[in-house]
């Protein structure tokens, strides 16, 4: 076990709907991050998250947006989905300063 | 710009036989190198990482993996395959002093076979 949960498991959205995806961390992992895996790919980073401000981006456009609260919890918000929208959607956490990452059994979003 | 590239997509391998996934990386700084695991429906999990203490790695279950700086490689190892070895390999950059901010290579899927 990891101590990173999150939920749903699974969801199925239509083209142009918004989602929200939810993470909760361990205790005191005040860094977490987002990672999209498409199927047969290799996650791939959207963005991090330290002390509920955003710390760095990947190669994703605005309508990918988070939130992270002080009680260790996080969110990923997609607008307008699109249907190459469609993957795993993974949270890990760390501790400040560390590079061992704790992920998550992921979301699986499918956009229809 | 760092990358990994996985050399193999699949790999099969006999019970009892030693596994091999071959790994190359690219990065203009001093890298951060790990092998991660993926079974169907849990997360990833941390095999063994270099941050240049040692160029052989030891990690969990047995697995191993050795930084070859001139060849640009950080293949993984392990002496004799176990059944439960069978899932998704991932060789990870990421820079130095870079936080946490991991480039994945696309994967290599092991089949270990009876």
């Amino acid at each position: 076990e990891t101590g990173v949960t999150q939920s749903p498991t699974h969801l199925i959205k239509t083209r142009g709907q918004q989602v929200t995806l939810r993470c909760s961390s361990q205790s005191g992992h005040n860094t977490v991050s987002w990672y999209q895996q498409a199927l047969g790919q290799g996650p791939q980073f959207i963005f991090q998250y330290y002390r509920e401000e955003e710390n760095g981006r990947g190669n994703f456009p605005p309508r990918f947006s988070g939130l992270q609260f002080p009680n260790y919890s996080s969110e990923l918000n997609v607008n307008a989905l699109e249907l190459d929208d469609s993957a795993l959607y993974l949270c890990a956490s760390s501790y400040p300063g560390e590079e061992k990452l704790f992920f998550g059994s992921g979301t699986q979003l499918s956009v229809l | 710009a760092q990358s990994v590239t996985q050399l193999d997509s699949h790999v099969s391998v006999s019970e009892g036989t030693p596994v091999l996934l071959r790994c190359n990386y690219s990065s203009s700084y001093s890298p951060s190198l790990f092998w991660y695991v993926q079974h169907p429906n849990k997360g990833l999990q941390l095999l063994l990482k270099y941050t240049s203490a040692a160029t052989l790695v030891k990690g969990i279950n047995g697995f191993e993996a050795e930084f070859k700086k001139s060849e640009t490689s950080f293949h993984l190892t392990k002496p004799s395959a176990h059944m439960s070895d069978a899932a998704e390999y991932f060789c990870v950059v990421s820079i130095t002093g870079g936080g946490n901010k991991l480039t994945f290579g696309t994967g290599t899927q092991l089949k270990v076979e009876l």
